[in-house]
């Protein structure tokens, strides 16, 4: 099935340190989503993005709808020890059809205080 | 407001018992879906309903069945289990169509053994 190409795998980084991750697709959607995940809950959404170019802040967070509409980045400013988690990113089409939200593959954060 | 609300949060299974995954989501959202995360994989869609009645298979329903008879609750069903679904399930729901954001329930950890 089809998966987003999420990068990097994991990250390990010092706190105060900021960070980025980002996904790309071969498919273009007009939806993107960044989730958190805390161990041994379910995902949490951050940010929604719903066009292409548009940049979204969400406290120390910032994502980027990619204008070719095939990626989108992650950045999170001045990392603290709560950041630790997997950050997942996901395509959709909205309005589309179905609501089949693409996930990408995660990437695991983990900060030293 | 609880959200989306799964049960049990851990079960082990041996290898052909049969249980049933509970969720039940209090937001009037439509549209509900069943995923499972495997280590390092993100998040595989197993089924999802558009409304009550109304079920489709999502990337990797083998092995799984579902209902919706009702708009809150989209139980989760397996039959002989098999070592290959040791996994942890999340249930979801959503409000509209293509890449609304999917609310998650916490989990439940499966082992098949």
């Amino acid at each position: 099935g089809q998966q987003l190409n999420q990068s990097p795998q994991s990250m390990f980084i010092q706190e105060g340190e900021d960070v980025s991750m980002n996904c790309t697709s071969s498919s273009i959607f007009n939806t993107w989503l960044w989730y958190k995940q805390d161990p041994g809950e379910g995902p949490v959404l951050l940010i929604a993005l719903y066009k292409a170019g548009e940049l979204t802040s969400n406290g120390r967070l910032t994502a980027q709808f990619g204008i070719t509409r095939k990626d989108s980045f992650l950045n999170i400013s001045a990392s603290i020890p709560s950041d630790v988690g997997i950050y997942f990113c996901a395509g959709g089409n909205y309005g589309g059809a179905t609501n089949k939200l693409i996930f990408g593959t995660g990437t695991l954060l983990a900060v030293q205080p | 407001n609880a959200g989306v609300t799964q049960t049990p949060k851990f079960r082990i299974l041996k290898i052909g018992q049969s249980m049933t995954l509970q969720c039940t989501q209090d937001m009037n959202h439509n549209y509900m879906y069943w995923y499972r995360q495997d280590p390092g994989m993100g998040l595989k869609l197993i089924y999802y309903s558009v409304g009550a009645g109304i079920t489709d298979k999502g990337e990797v329903p083998n092995g799984y069945n579902v209902s919706r008879s009702t708009t809150e609750d989209f139980p989760l069903r397996l039959e002989l289990a098999a070592p290959s679904q040791t996994s942890v399930y999340f249930c979801a729901s959503s409000y509209d169509l293509g890449g609304s954001p999917l609310h998650f329930g916490n989990g439940t950890r499966l082992t098949v053994t």
